[in-house]
């Protein structure tokens, strides 16, 4: 298995809150990639990375910030939580273009 | 824009059964295609990838897709369907300079005794 680890893998937190999710990785991929998931609609794309301090948005990306510090480390903040946001967070990384994508094992994000 | 449709939402099977998966893609360039299975409360495993070559992939556990250019299609299948292939399934195109990956919404399996 890809060295992926996510944390926390479960938070419950309340509306307007700050949240700070942590991907962090040993596989030294050049590519990190945040997705949530929900019912119905698959897999989401939050945003991006391609290198240290090189990041982008994605589909759905609207109430999230991410920052790339380090290779090895992906944090995605909710940057005051909402319901909408309930959702199951998936870090993946890969190593180059036209590679596959290997996934953290998911943060189960409730907001109340 | 790209995108990846599954039109079966649910799909029950008796075990030993033939199995297929239906995915199709819209991709404006030479498409990179992707297989992954989710067991509950887990993660994303890779079952096969398309990169060029021969169209038809082989996978893990026996899964093997076809990818087939004139209907922008990725089926995944199996000839002979167990209990533990019980999961939900995702089609994913990777596009771009970027490597981003689509994924359709899943297609989730029952298996039937």
């Amino acid at each position: 298995d890809a060295g992926i680890t996510q944390s926390p893998r479960h938070k419950v937190t309340e509306t307007g809150t700050p949240v700070t999710l942590r991907c962090h990785q040993t596989e030294n991929h050049r590519y990190m990639y945040w997705y949530r998931q929900d019912p119905g609609h698959g897999l989401r794309l939050i945003h991006y990375s391609y290198g240290v301090k090189d990041t982008d948005k994605g589909e759905v990306s609207d109430g999230y910030s991410v920052s790339r510090s380090k290779t090895e480390d992906f944090l995605l903040t909710l940057e005051s939580a909402t319901s909408s946001q309930t959702s199951v967070y998936f870090c993946a990384i890969s190593e180059s273009v036209n590679g596959e994508a290997f996934f953290g094992q998911g943060t189960r994000l409730t907001v109340v | 824009a790209q995108s990846v449709t599954q039109p079966d939402i649910h799909i029950t099977v008796s075990e030993g059964a033939s199995l297929e998966l239906r995915c199709n893609y819209s991709y404006g360039a030479t498409p990179y295609l992707f297989w992954y299975v989710q067991s509950p409360g887990q993660g994303l495993q890779l079952l096969l990838k398309y990169f060029s070559g021969d169209t038809l992939v082989q996978g893990i556990k026996g899964f093997e897709a076809e990818f087939k250019r004139s209907q922008s299609s990725f089926n995944l299948r199996k000839p002979s369907v167990h209990w533990s292939d019980a999961a939900e399934y995702f089609c994913a195109v990777g596009a771009g300079n970027f490597n981003k990956f689509y994924f359709g919404s899943g297609t989730k399996l029952n298996v039937k005794p």
